[in-house]
């Protein structure tokens, strides 16, 4: 299994506070995403980083910011949580992207559930 | 505008037959197609893939179809066993960007 962990697995918050989803991966890759799930939807993309302090917006950003400042551990803040919020947050990983990719690593998910 | 389409929710196969997996998309520039097998409460795990330059992909029980002209593809899985039952996702990539995916299909191998 690929080295990928985030932190909390579960985690309960008030409708307007700051939260903050942690991913660490082990295995020096390059690129990290962030990637939501809701019934209805699949999973979309939230925002990603191509190398450390290296990130942009992907489909569904609104509401949500990202660091990385190292390359193992990429952040995933909810400045200010809303209900729409509620979700299962995973965290991937990749090697390489374009004509010569790896395929995508993913972590155990994170549920989130903003009351 | 979805840009990876699984338009069959839900899928249910008898233990032992072919499961057929479709999967359509608009965007020509995705460079590779994959298809990843979700069990509840884990993460999506890899399946197989396929390049966009290739028509068929090969691994075991689990092979993958690319029809460029069509921009669709399938996943095939024969047999079918009961481990196999769980939510399958298609996704295609090729930037940065990470990878586009489906709503996925449910699939239910019955005994």
């Amino acid at each position: 299994d690929a080295g990928i962990t985030q932190s909390p697995r579960h985690k309960v918050t008030e409708t307007g506070t700051p939260v903050t989803l942690r991913c660490h991966q082990t295995e020096n890759h390059r690129y990290m995403y962030w990637y939501r799930q809701d019934p209805g939807h699949g999973l979309r993309l939230i925002h990603y980083s191509y190398g450390v302090k290296d990130t942009d917006k992907g489909e569904v950003s609104d509401g949500y910011s990202v660091s990385r400042s190292k390359t193992e551990d990429f952040l995933l803040t909810l400045e200010s949580a809303t209900s729409s919020q509620t979700s299962v947050y995973f965290c991937a990983i990749s090697e390489s992207v374009g004509a010569h990719s790896t395929e995508a690593f993913f972590g155990q998910g994170t549920r989130l559930t903003v009351v | 505008d979805q840009q990876v389409k699984q338009n069959s929710p839900s899928l249910s196969v008898q233990e032992g037959r072919i499961s057929i997996l479709n999967c359509d998309y608009t965007n020509s520039m995705f460079d590779y197609f994959l298809w990843y097998k979700k069990y509840p409460a884990e993460g999506p795990t890899f399946l197989i893939s396929i390049s966009s330059i290739k028509d068929k992909n090969e691994d075991g029980r689990f092979t993958v179809f690319l029809n460029k002209s069509a921009k669709h593809l399938s996943l095939h899985i024969v047999p079918s066993q009961p481990g196999d039952s769980a939510v399958y996702f298609c996704a295609g990539g090729g930037g940065a960007d990470g990878l586009t995916f489906g709503k996925g299909t449910h699939l239910i191998i019955q005994p």
